[in-house]
C-alpha cells in the first residue's frame, strides 16, 4: 500500500461528458502529480501541483484541468470526453519535488 | 520522440539467477533516474533511484548502474525470485531552475518473468 488513494477505481461514461477524478496523497506529501496511461502511449505526465500551486505541465489537453486543495488532496477534471480519453489515470505524490514519487492504484476511465 | 527507451519488451530469467533490465535515454538534461515495478491492477511501486552525480546505487537485491556518457542505465536483481515477476519501468526527470523537478518520463516497460 503506497498510501496514495484514488477514487473512483472505475468510471464509465459517454462522449461529451465531464468527470472528476480524486486523489489523496500520502500523509505529509506536498507534491501531487497526475499521469495518463494508454495502451499506445504508455505512462505520460500530465500536471504537477505543489502545496496548492501548479508547478509543471506535461502533455495535458486544454479540456483537462486540475487543482490541489488546502487539505492537499487533488482533483483532475476531464471535460468534453472523447473515445481516446479512455485510459488509466494515476496520481502520485512525493514529500518534496524531485524526490521519489509514490503512485496510487489508478482510476480506469472508459468512454462509451 | 521517445526520450526513455526500454528496448526489451520481455525478459525471462531462471529463479536464483541475475536479472538485468536495461534502459536508454536521449535527453541530456535528465539527472534523476528511477525504477518502478508494476503488477496488474496496481499502480507502479518505487524500487530504487539514482542521481546523476553517482554511477551506482544499491538497495538489498537491487542495484542500479548509470553510465552517463552512454546515456544508459540498468537494474540488476540478484538473486531473482518468483515474486519479482512484474513489469519494470525506467523513469527519468530533469531538475528545474528555481527548484523542483519536472514530472517523470517513463519507458514503455519490460515484462520480467522469473522461471522456477
Amino acid at each position: 500500500d503506497s498510501g496514495v488513494t484514488q477514487t473512483p477505481k472505475h468510471l464509465i461514461t459517454a462522449t461529451g461528458q465531464r468527470v472528476t477524478l480524486r486523489c489523496s496523497p500520502r500523509s505529509g506529501d506536498l507534491s501531487v502529480y497526475w499521469y495518463q496511461q494508454s495502451l499506445d502511449q504508455g505512462l505520460q505526465f500530465l500536471i504537477q501541483y505543489y502545496n496548492g500551486e501548479e508547478r509543471a505541465k506535461g502533455n495535458i489537453l486544454e479540456r483537462f484541468s486540475a487543482q490541489q486543495f488546502p487539505d492537499l488532496h487533488s482533483e483532475l477534471n476531464l471535460s468534453s470526453l472523447e473515445l481516446g480519453d479512455s485510459a488509466l489515470y494515476f496520481c502520485a505524490s512525493s514529500a518534496l519535488m524531485g524526490q521519489p514519487q509514490h503512485f496510487g492504484d489508478g482510476t480506469r476511465l472508459s468512454i462509451l | 520522440d521517445q526520450q526513455v527507451k526500454q528496448n526489451s519488451p520481455s525478459l525471462s530469467v531462471q529463479e536464483g539467477r541475475i536479472s538485468i533490465l536495461n534502459c536508454d535515454y536521449t535527453n541530456s538534461m535528465f539527472d534523476y533516474f528511477l525504477w518502478y515495478k508494476k503488477y496488474p491492477a496496481e499502480g507502479p511501486t518505487f524500487l530504487i533511484s539514482i542521481s546523476s552525480i553517482k554511477d551506482k546505487n544499491e538497495d538489498g537485491r537491487f542495484t542500479v548502474f548509470l553510465n552517463k556518457s552512454a546515456k544508459h542505465l540498468s537494474l540488476h536483481i540478484v538473486p531473482s525470485q518468483p515474486g519479482d515477476s512484474a513489469v519494470y519501468f525506467c523513469a527519468a526527470s530533469a531538475r528545474r531552475s528555481g527548484g523542483g523537478a519536472d514530472g517523470l518520463t517513463f519507458g514503455k516497460g519490460t515484462h520480467l518473468i522469473i522461471q522456477p
